[in-house]
């Protein structure tokens, strides 16, 4: 099983629509979690942490489930900007370093 | 610096040649990672430093790959005999500390002919 699984897509969805992703990690002991965006041929940058409260920034939801260990994110009124590779990251079993899931893929169509 | 430096951004070695990939990471930053992600694919972690602690160097794919972070500061990762496989872009981040968010610098794209 894989550290961090997450549903490759993509997800096409039209301009002004909520999508939401939702990612799994298999290490029960995990403590950090995040949402990375990538572009096309671009580093992957960071879009926002996910505490266990859970965490909301501007159309940007993040929630955390520890009970059945997935984190997801929720995208409001999509905007063609929004397409891209979405990233769930969490810290892995072993020291501590950061595990990237290969990425969802969204597409905001007009 | 302000960000994650890489140098250079585009290198095209020939096959066979020794190839050193530079990453400069955010002034203060005591963890500094090493990936590589080929066209289409996932990241791929190669190495980690982490203050003076022994790196991680469990994700390197064979002993042709070495890295070096000097003074705990910039880092250089050394790819011998390159081989056509190798080609993909090189990413470097930098954290505060383990388990913190990564900054990553824009990479250098490695082309092996």
């Amino acid at each position: 099983r894989k550290e961090v699984e997450q549903d490759p897509g993509p997800f096409n969805v039209p301009e002004g629509a909520t999508v939401a992703f939702n990612c799994t990690y298999s290490n029960s002991a995990s403590q950090s979690f995040f949402w990375y965006r990538q572009d096309c041929r671009k580093e992957p940058k960071l879009l926002m942490s996910v505490y266990s409260s859970g965490n909301e920034d501007g159309r940007f939801t993040a929630q955390l489930n520890r009970a059945s260990q997935y984190i997801s994110l929720l995208i409001r009124d999509s905007k063609l900007s929004d397409s891209a590779t979405y990233l769930c990251v969490v810290n892995g079993a072993v020291g501590n370093k950061l595990v990237f899931g290969a990425g969802t893929i969204l597409r905001v169509k007009s | 610096g302000a960000g994650v430096s890489q140098s250079p951004s585009n290198k095209v070695t020939e096959k066979g040649k020794d190839v050193e990939l530079r990453c400069d990471p955010i002034s203060g930053h005591t963890a500094l990672y090493w990936y590589r992600q080929s066209l289409g694919q996932g990241l791929e972690f190669l190495i980690y430093f982490q203050g003076n602690s022994a790196p991680d160097k469990s994700g390197l794919p064979s002993d042709r790959f070495s890295a070096e972070r000097t003074g705990g500061s910039v880092s250089t990762l050394t790819i011998q005999r390159t081989q056509q496989e190798d080609s993909a872009v090189y990413l470097c981040a930098s954290s505060q500390d383990l388990g913190y968010g990564y900054t990553f610098g824009s990479g250098t794209r490695l082309t092996v002919v």
